[in-house]
Parts: C-alpha cells; structure tokens; sequence
C-alpha cells in the first residue's frame, strides 16, 4: 500500500525554525517528485514547493528564501526546512506524490495525514 | 494562474445535481484537477486531466470545460459529497489552487 507518513510539526516562535519530515513506503520514492502543500485554519489549500527525481526544486515565490525542499532517497524521507518562521505560516502541512513517476509537474494522488505548525510566542 | 471558484457554497438536496465552476485567469489548457476535502482529512484527487476519474471515484462525479472554464458535476448529490471541493492548474509554475466550494446538504 502506498503511504506517506508524515512526523516533525508543533509550535515554535516567530523567528524560528522547524523541519517536517515524509516517509514514504508502498512506491519506489526516487522515482516520484514530491510536494508540500499547506492550509492556514479554515482556508484553502495553497501549493508550497515540489522537488522532481533529478533534485530540482520549485516555490511558491512567497516562501523563497526562507523555506527549503530536500529528499533522502536512500531513506524514502522528503523534508520540508522552515525557517524565519511567521504568523502566517501556521498551517496544517501535507506532503504528497506526484501521480505518474518520472514527471516532475503532474497531480498529487497521495497524500500524507497532515502536519500542524503553530507559530506563536 | 489564479483559478476562481464559484459558488463558494452550494446547498442541495440529496438527490440534487451539483455544478462546480473554476475559471482560470489564463488557459491551462488541460491541465486543470479537482480535489475533495472532508473535515479533518487530507484532500483526495478526484478528477484530473479535466475529465479522468482518479480510480475509486464514483462515477456520478463528472468534470468537463478546457482553456478557462471547467466544471465538475456531482450528478446526484449523496450525503458523504458533503465536502469542500478545489480545483488546481498544473500548466504553468507556481501550482495554484483555486479557493474551494463548499458542497453542504439542505
């Protein structure tokens, strides 16, 4: 069965850091690009970055900077680096695989179960 | 691409026919996806390539349109529909979903 299981959410203060972690199973993971997504309470769902199977990554142009993708293939892990964290950036994080291997832009057909980050002093 | 959904609440009866729109601020041609959320869950692709049902999904769940304006058409509302539906635009970085619909029955 393929599963994201998803760890490394919690509170942290304005200014700081926090790494979210994706561990995969069920797929061969070097061979499906990866996302984040987020959604603030109560609203929508917005797209944060995507690393493809050669290690290139994308960004929302707001999160530049400031946010950094990585994969470890080798554990079937993908992470997420936050750091400069804001307000604004309380969000409940999914990770999800793209549909089709090998593709680096395709649709997100799995899901993991959703990571909290509050930021508050 | 900013993709504008509408309405942003629909409330039917069960039974009832439910029309989603998304209109998109520039083509995507096809590549435009609908998802659905249910409380406390994680977002399920439903359709994709505008029309293709993602496997389990029930057939009383349509999508149609391409360029700018797509539609996803619940064909008989049934109670687990209850649900906020997004659709999303994978034509051009950044990925962009649109603000959701929220489907509710009277």
């Amino acid at each position: 069965e393929v599963q994201l299981l998803q760890s490394g959410g919690g509170l942290v203060q304005p200014g700081g850091s926090l790494r979210l972690s994706c561990a995969a199973s069920g797929f061969t993971f070097g061979t499906y690009a990866m996302n984040w997504v987020r959604q603030s309470p109560g609203k929508g769902l917005e797209w944060v970055a995507t690393i493809s199977v050669r290690y290139d990554t994308y960004y929302a142009d707001s999160l530049k900077g400031r946010f950094t993708i990585s994969r470890d293939n080798s554990n079937n892990t993908l992470y997420l680096q936050m750091s400069s964290l804001k307000a604004e950036d309380a969000a409940i994080y999914y990770c999800a695989r793209d549909k089709r291997a090998k593709t680096s832009r395709d649709w997100f057909d799995t899901w993991g179960q959703g990571s909290l980050v509050a930021v508050s002093s | 691409i900013v993709l504008t959904q509408s309405p942003a609440t629909l409330s039917l009866s069960p039974g009832e026919r439910a029309t989603l729109s998304c209109r998109a601020t520039q083509s995507v041609i096809t590549y435009l996806a609908w998802f659905q959320q249910k409380p406390g869950q994680a977002p399920r692709l439903l359709i994709y390539d505008v029309s293709k049902r993602a496997p389990g999904v029930p057939d009383r769940f349509s999508g149609s349109g391409s360029g700018t304006d797509f539609t996803l058409t619940i064909s008989s509302l049934e109670p687990e529909d209850v649900a906020v539906y997004y659709c999303q635009q994978r034509s051009d970085w950044p990925l962009t979903f649109g603000g959701g619909t929220r489907v509710e029955i009277k």
